[in-house]
């Protein structure tokens, strides 16, 4: 099971933080996705802090422990949207995701 | 630049079976670098993966939906399907298909196709 705060409100300009807590993270390889309404989910980090062509610095990764954060720098009103992280799952065999952020510009 | 499209009908009796295709167009689905995996968003919830398959045809599942998953290849066709049986509301969602972006379990899924919805009801 993947923990995520189920929501978070931020300022223009300010900086998200947003985590994702469960068993055994500090050994997986932790992927985040931005799902925006209507639209197909988006890798946006992959490997904790790896970001796809594409992606702009402002969107950051890191792990401490067993829990990974996802950091969106100087937001805008684009970024607002739903954020999901996943990992693989080696007891199960299976992929898992967390169930989601959701992230509102104010 | 490789695209993916999900189709199959969006209403589905109760009982009956949901049948839906992803097809790859700019690459190849018997890609010995990918493997491809279908993930579903119910309405009002978050995403769930439903599985994974392989060049191969070899599959990963989710335990909880194992029972009526079934997924396959057709690399003459470059798609990939999956059916899911004995349907309720339930299984009510937006359905997803997404390549991995390389054959190791743990790899993330890179490109996504746009999404079917699904409505299961009488």
């Amino acid at each position: 099971v993947l923990t995520q705060p189920p929501s978070m409100s931020v300022a223009p300009g300010q900086t998200a933080r947003i985590t994702c807590g469960g068993n055994n993270i500090a050994i997986k390889s932790v992927h985040w996705y931005q799902k925006r309404s209507g639209q197909a989910p988006a890798l946006v980090l992959y490997d904790e802090s790896d970001r796809p062509s594409g992606i702009p610095e402002r969107f950051s990764g890191s792990k401490s422990g067993n829990t990974a954060t996802l950091t969106i720098s100087r937001v805008e009103a684009g970024d607002e949207a739903d954020y999901y992280c996943q990992v693989w799952d080696t007891v199960t065999d299976q992929v898992v995701f967390g169930g989601g952020t959701q992230l509102t510009v104010l | 630049q490789v695209q993916l499209q999900e189709s199959g009908p969006g209403l589905v009796k109760p009982s009956e079976t949901l049948s839906l295709t992803c097809t790859v167009s700019g690459g190849s689905i018997s890609s010995h670098v990918h493997y491809w995996g279908w993930i579903r968003q119910p309405p009002g919830k978050g995403l769930e993966w439903i599985g994974g398959i392989f060049h191969s045809g070899s599959t990963y599942d989710n335990e909880a939906l194992k029972s009526r998953v079934t997924m396959s290849i057709d690399t003459s066709k470059n798609q990939c399907s999956l059916r899911l049986t004995s349907v309720t509301a339930a299984d009510t969602a937006v359905y997803f298909c997404a390549r991995h972006n390389h054959q190791l379990t743990g790899s993330p899924m890179d490109v996504w196709g746009k999404g079917i919805t699904v409505t299961v009801s009488s």
